[in-house]
């Protein structure tokens, strides 16, 4: 199974900051890897797509970046809302692998 | 808009069996293929299953296969989830979710349900 390492675990960060999230892939999955947003008690929402492509709908502060085995989720300027729980989730190959999940945490 | 509901979910003992399902609208149900994901209480996503839309392909995580059975009702618009001989560690809100491959290929996860909580506890 494709193993997906996903860091910091957690991140403290203030409104208006840049935030970078990482995951690395055991091995190359090409660009077949998302990120999606979970805030408590609620549904996962996807971010991104394809390693790059905004989900419908996303705000522009998010990006992503990446492809074969090191991919990156980018915030621009933190809002409040901004704070919840990432998740990245490869879907190269069955069984597919989420990532351990990054906690945001406001400083 | 797409609307996936899971039902299903509840208190079941150690080794007893229980039946999750997920009712789908806003989509070409038949279409696409579906997960199943869970979430053991403070802990990560954890993907337990998928069923391409045409049925032809089926994967399972380690964790589940050979207990829990995936299925669908392409004419109700139905994903469902037979799982069997459950244990303590299975205890988790199930996410019913769509992907975005159509007929027999697989995609990413674009849209998840709220979720059924599956507790497991003599």
């Amino acid at each position: 199974d494709i193993q997906m390492t996903q860091s910091p675990s957690a991140l403290s960060a203030s409104v208006g900051d840049r935030v970078t999230i990482t995951c690395r892939a055991s091995q190359a999955i090409r660009n077949d890897l998302s990120w999606y947003q979970q805030k408590p008690g609620k549904a996962p929402e996807r971010l991104i797509y394809l390693a790059s492509t905004l989900h419908g709908g996303v705000p522009s502060r998010f990006s992503g970046s990446g492809s074969g085995t090191e991919f990156t989720l980018t915030i621009n300027s933190l809002q409040p809302e901004d704070f919840a729980t990432y998740y990245c989730l490869q879907h190269n190959t069955y069984p597919c692998t989420f990532g351990q999940g990054t906690k945001l945490e406001i400083k | 808009q797409v609307q996936l509901v899971e039902s299903g979910g509840g208190v079941v003992q150690p080794g007893r069996s229980l039946r999750l399902s997920c009712s789908a609208s806003g989509f070409n149900f038949n279409y696409y293929a579906m997960h199943w994901v869970r979430q053991a209480p403070g802990k990560g996503l954890q993907w337990v299953a998928i069923m391409s839309g045409d049925g032809s392909r089926k994967f399972y995580a380690d964790a589940v296969k050979g207990r829990f059975t995936i299925s669908r009702d392409n004419s109700r618009n139905m994903l469902n989830l037979e799982m069997s001989s459950l244990r303590p560690d299975d205890t988790a809100v199930y996410y019913c979710a769509k992907d975005e491959g159509v007929g027999g290929t697989l995609g990413s996860i674009d849209y998840w349900g709220q979720g059924t909580l599956v507790a497991v506890s003599s």
